[in-house]
């Protein structure tokens, strides 16, 4: 297993577009999250699965995102009618249910520009 | 809420000198974790070295050390024999103890450059 990857790993849309992202995490990690971070600051939670239930979700995953995760394996982030505020990098992660405290292993990102 | 705060926005070492990177955060729990990650330019973000709340031990990783300061809340990476490799963003990170939110809390980053 080559580790947690995103498609695609860079998008660039026009305002008001539809975008869909996917993450495939580590095969044997059950749990998977997803994290948006802009220029110059840290990630930021958007939101989390514990195989396909979608267990938290951060303040800043408004009415426009979606997140899911069908069949507790791979998982879409949708942002619907895009702003320019949405132009960052979209980081997924995952981990397993096992030891001490979850390491969450990073994918690439998607690098979305809004323009 | 959980607050992770990272005074410095850049940092920058001699290659094999030893430097500090600066991180404190506030909580009301007794229990959680605290990570350093490092992202490189354009590669993905990797786990440096971690530190649970109830033990006082300083965590260690090769040349990666942490000085854990529980009640003064501060969490300091040192980096010693520093190498163009360590060259990258650090993250500090927190994360509420198992049954809590699984979410990190990232502070805004330290860039590090290392100087041949």
């Amino acid at each position: 297993d080559t580790g947690v990857s995103q498609d695609p790993r860079h998008k660039i849309t026009k305002r008001g577009q539809n975008v869909t992202f996917r993450c495939d995490p580590i095969s044997e990690h059950n749990r998977l999250y997803w994290y948006r971070q802009t220029l110059g600051q840290g990630p930021e939670f958007l939101t989390y699965f514990q195989n396909e239930a979608q267990l938290e979700k951060s303040r800043l995953l408004s009415d426009r995102f979606s997140a899911e995760r069908p069949k507790g394996s791979f998982s879409t982030l949708e942002i619907q009618r895009t702003e320019q505020g949405d132009s960052a990098m979209y980081l997924c992660a995952s981990s397993a249910d096992y030891g001490d405290f979850y390491e969450q292993y990073f994918g690439p990102g998607t690098r979305l520009t809004v323009t | 809420a959980q607050t992770v705060t990272q005074s410095q926005p850049e940092m920058s070492v001699q290659e094999a000198e030893t430097v500090t990177l600066s991180c404190t955060y506030d909580t009301s729990e007794s229990d959680y974790y605290l990570f350093w990650y490092k992202q490189p330019p354009s590669r993905q973000m990797i786990l440096v070295i971690r530190q649970e709340a109830y033990k006082q031990q300083n965590a260690t990783e090769n040349r990666f050390s942490v000085n854990f300061q529980k009640a003064a809340k501060s969490f300091s990476l040192k980096i010693s024999d520093s190498q163009l490799g360590d060259a990258a963003m650090y993250f500090c990170a927190y994360r509420a103890a198992q049954g809590g939110s699984e979410k990190l809390v990232f502070g805004k980053g330290t860039k590090l450059t290392v100087n041949p």
